[in-house]
């Protein structure tokens, strides 16, 4: 139990399109879902957290404004990278907490990752 | 602020081989120590954990142990198998439990 999937898990696309990333929890309820960006070789860096039915929180020196993050119902949050250019080129990962678990983040289920390449 | 500092992959060993990946950390407060590993293709799981210094934590064969005064959670596993190749992150959560923090991961790579 406790699957968490992304789609897609690849996408190629033009320098100033945007493209959306969908994380959903398949066997629970979240009450909370992180999302992550991964540079090669290098460690996770949370971006944002998102609670059903409210804004996220995003970490300093993630704009919010290119990063949007949708937490629509508690098995659905949407990340949508706006007006893609190739720095944003990475690999998102999401993460999801269980009902009941409140906002702690001591019991994550993540999902595959998604490799975002922009050309 | 906080981090997480890992020892640099890629590991590689022969099958049955010691295993140890080491991991130290900084933190303000007492924060939660966890170990995760990620399946080629898959997302990451939690491997162990541990709460609270001195705690052990174990699963399939690894241990780690929260050892406040060297600030480290090293990973250990006396006998490594094939199926244990895979990318392993050390992390901690903070005292509030909301953010996460990653080490780099570690590459290991098994040999039949």
């Amino acid at each position: 139990g406790a699957v968490v999937s992304q789609h897609p898990s690849r996408v190629i696309c033009k320098s100033g399109t945007s493209v959306k990333i969908e994380c959903r929890s398949l066997d629970f309820q979240a009450t909370t879902m992180f999302w992550y960006r991964q540079f090669p070789k290098k460690s996770l860096m949370l971006m944002a957290t998102s609670n059903e039915g409210s804004k996220a929180t995003y970490e300093q020196g993630v704009e919010k404004d290119k990063f949007l993050i949708n937490h629509a119902s508690l098995t659905l949050s949407t990340l949508t990278v706006t007006s893609a250019h190739p720095e944003d080129s990475s690999f998102y990962i999401c993460s999801a907490t269980p009902l009941g678990g409140g906002r702690r983040a001591d019991t994550q289920y993540f999902g595959p990752g998604t490799r975002l390449t922009v050309l | 602020g906080d981090s997480v500092t890992q020892m640099e992959g890629p590991v590689t060993l022969s099958e049955e081989a010691f295993l140890t990946i080491n991991c130290t950390y900084t933190a303000t407060g007492y924060p939660s120590l966890f170990w995760y590993v990620q399946y080629p293709g898959e997302g990451l799981q939690l491997l162990l954990k541990a709460t609270k210094a001195d705690d052990k934590g174990s699963n399939k064969g690894f241990e780690a142990t929260y050892r406040k005064e060297t600030t480290s959670f090293h990973l250990e596993k006396g006998s490594v198998q094939v199926s244990d190749s895979a990318v392993y992150f050390c992390a901690l959560i903070n005292t509030g439990g909301f953010k996460t923090i990653f080490g780099a991961g570690t590459r290991l790579f098994v040999k039949a």
